[in-house]
C-alpha cells in the first residue's frame, strides 16, 4: 500500500510570506504527527492529531505556526510571515496507536530567503 | 524533559564486521525502543522495535533492551556499504504523552568496502 504522502518536496520561500505544507498518511493510521529536522540537529516533536480529540500542539516553536487535519485524514501545516530560523525538513509520519511505530514520509524541505 | 542520548559518531568499519550503536534513555517509564535509520537527505526509515528487556534479532539487526539500566542498542552483523546512514534511536515517552516519542540526535555509521 501507499506510504505517507508529503507535498511539496521542496519549498523556496521570501521571508515573510506564508507556506502550506501538506500530509496524506497511512490509511487506517488514525495518528498522525509533524516533526521538524534541522540541519544537523535530531527531530524535534511539533504537533500530533489523534482521531477526533484535541491536537497536542505543544511542540509548535510560535503562534504563527498552525495545524489541522480534515476528516481524521490529510493535514496541513500552515507557516505564517516565513522567517529564517523556520528553514528546516519538515518530516510527517503517521501510525497506528497499538504500535506506536512511527512512519515518515519524505519531508517537505522548506528554505526561507 | 525527557532525553534520548547517542554518540554522534562517526562510527567507521570495515564491510563484514559488527557495528554497535548505543542509545541511553532519561525516561525510566518508558515501554517502548525504536531504531531507525536515515540516509543523508532521506527521510528516517523503522528498522527494529524493541518492548521487553533482552534481545530481538531480525536478519543481520539485533536490538538489545535493558530497561534497569535505560540502555538500548543496535549491533548491525556482517556490515555492508549500503549500512552506512545514520541511526536514530527513539524512545515512546511514558505517562500523558506516551503517544509522543523522542528521538536521539542519531549515530553517523561509515561502512568501509
Amino acid at each position: 500500500g501507499a506510504g505517507v504522502s508529503q507535498s511539496p518536496s521542496n519549498k523556496v520561500t521570501e521571508k515573510g510570506k506564508d507556506v502550506e505544507l501538506r500530509c496524506d498518511p497511512i490509511s487506517g493510521h488514525t495518528a498522525l504527527y509533524w516533526y521538524r529536522q534541522s540541519l544537523g540537529q535530531g527531530l524535534e516533536f511539533l504537533i500530533y492529531f489523534q482521531g477526533n480529540s484535541a491536537p497536542d500542539k505543544s511542540g509548535l516553536p510560535s503562534d504563527r505556526f498552525s495545524a489541522e487535519r480534515t476528516g481524521g485524514s490529510v493535514s496541513t501545516l500552515t507557516i505564517q510571515r516565513t522567517q529564517q530560523e523556520d528553514s528546516a525538513v519538515y518530516l510527517c509520519a503517521s501510525s497506528l496507536v497499538s504500535t506506536g511505530e512511527l512512519f515518515f514520509g519524505e519531508g517537505s524541505r522548506l528554505t526561507v530567503l | 524533559q525527557k532525553e534520548v542520548e547517542q554518540n554522534s559518531g562517526p562510527l567507521s568499519v570495515p564491510e563484514g564486521a559488527i557495528a554497535s550503536l548505543n542509545c541511553t534513555y532519561s525516561d525510566r517509564g518508558s515501554q517502548s525502543f525504536f531504531w531507525y535509520r536515515q540516509y543523508s537527505g532521506k527521510s528516517p526509515e523503522l528498522i527494529m522495535s524493541i518492548y521487553s528487556n533482552g534481545d530481538k534479532e531480525d536478519g543481520r539487526f539485533t536490538a538489545q533492551l535493558n530497561k534497569a539500566s535505560q540502555y538500548v542498542s543496535l549491533l548491525i552483523r556482517d556490515s555492508q556499504p549500503s549500512d552506512s546512514a545514520t541511526y536514530l534511536c527513539a524512545v515512546r515517552n511514558s505517562g500523558g504523552s506516551n503517544y509522543k516519542l523522542t528521538f536521539g540526535k542519531g549515530t553517523l555509521l561509515t561502512v568501509n568496502p
